[in-house]
Order: structure tokens, then sequence, then C-alpha cells
């Protein structure tokens, strides 16, 4: 079944820990994003890769960090460094042209 | 000015009547611009491309316009399964990879 997954889709951080959020997608798509959505608010893009082992920062990349060792997985880091990392966490990829792409179903973390 | 603008609604609408809302862009560049859909703490999933003038998918119709640079969805016959948070995005084409996203508009459809 092609798509984007996207684990775990709940996770509690402590202040001060990393966390890493894992994004794989079966659909051979060369492009693929980080996105943040916080209530109220449009998606605001963290990172994007177009292609293995380079990728570029979004709008928000400040305590977040990616790799892209394989075309197929592209996860997500966010470092103690990012002060308010509570929220809802979408991984999408697409074709190269930039043009639709689709998400996976979003990972929730929350700091306690 | 945010580079993409919708009204947040909620737009109450009872079922089986018709709704309409804009998104209005502000880089008259963009080439490209879809209409998602997002459920309740759900992801967002394509709902329509709009390309050129606009486009019709069943009881959806988007269009574009680009010399007042706003692109609309109209949903007719409304369902309820139709309420949902309907996203804005915007290719800005001029700038790789990084789609414009609107906060999008909620639609409630009542019995």
């Amino acid at each position: 079944d092609g798509g984007i997954t996207q684990s775990p889709k709940y996770l509690f951080r402590k202040e001060g820990q990393n966390v890493t959020l894992s994004c794989e997608q079966n659909l051979n798509h060369d492009a693929m994003y980080w996105y943040r959505q916080d209530p109220g608010q449009g998606l605001r893009l963290i990172y994007y890769s177009q292609i293995v082992n380079d990728f570029q920062k979004g709008d928000i990349a400040e305590g977040y960090s990616v790799s892209r060792e394989k075309k197929e997985s592209f996860p997500l880091t966010v470092t103690s460094a990012q002060k308010n990392p509570t929220a809802f966490y979408l991984c999408a990829s697409g074709e190269l042209s930039g043009n639709t792409i689709y998400f996976g179903e979003g990972s929730w973390l929350t700091v306690v | 000015r945010k580079e993409v603008e919708q009204d947040p609604g909620p737009f109450n609408v009872p079922e089986g009547a018709t709704v309409a809302f804009n998104c209005t862009y502000s880089n008259s560049a963009s080439q490209s611009f879809f209409w998602y859909r997002q459920d309740c703490r759900k992801e967002p999933k394509l709902l329509m491309s709009v390309y050129s003038s606009g486009n019709e998918d069943g009881r959806f119709t988007a269009q574009l316009n680009r010399a007042s640079q706003y692109i609309s969805l109209l949903i007719r016959d409304s369902k309820l399964s139709d309420s949902a948070t309907y996203l804005c995005v915007v290719n800005p084409a001029d700038s790789w990879g990084k789609l414009q996203f609107g906060a999008g508009t909620q639609v409630v459809v009542t019995p």
C-alpha cells in the first residue's frame, strides 16, 4: 500500500531532550518536506529536500535538524534548542515539480 | 501582510446549501494553486488543483482570478461530511519547495 508513514503518532518530550520523528515514503518521490502546524495557524516549513544527501532550511529551521540518507526516508530531530516544540508535525512528499504534495498522518509532540 | 490569506470562518451551512469562500495571495508570479481539506487533528488531503481559469470536481468548483489574485472554492449541495477546514495552498514558482499555506477556512455543515 503506497503512502507516507510517520511515527510515532504521539510523543512526549521532557525539557532538554532531543527527539526524532520518522518519515518514510514508498511513492518514489524525490522531494520531501517537514511542516509544523500550530492551532489556528497555517503550515510552516521547517526543512525540505529535493535529493538524497541534500536539504534546505525552511522558514522555521532553528532548533531542528534533518537527514536524507535514503530517498525514502527523511527523519526530523527536534533538539533541545527548540524552545516551543509542542505542535503537530507533518511530513510530506511530492514530485520535483514542487506542485502537489501528499502528507503523512502527522506526529503530535508534547513537551512535559 | 500574509502571503496567503483566508477567512477563518466558521461558515455555518445548512445541509444541502451552497457555500463559497475565497483565498487571496500576494505573489503575482504564483503559477499553481490547490485546495486541501483538513479534518480535525488529521493531515491535510488534496481536494483539488486549480489551474488556468479553474475547474470542477463533482460538487466542488474552484475558480482562479489572476487579476485580483484570489482563488475561490464553492461547495454545492453541502453534506455533513463536508465539515472540515479547507486550506488554500499556493506555489509561488519563484521559490521552489516553499508552498505557501493559508491558515484555513472552517466549514460546519449542520443538519
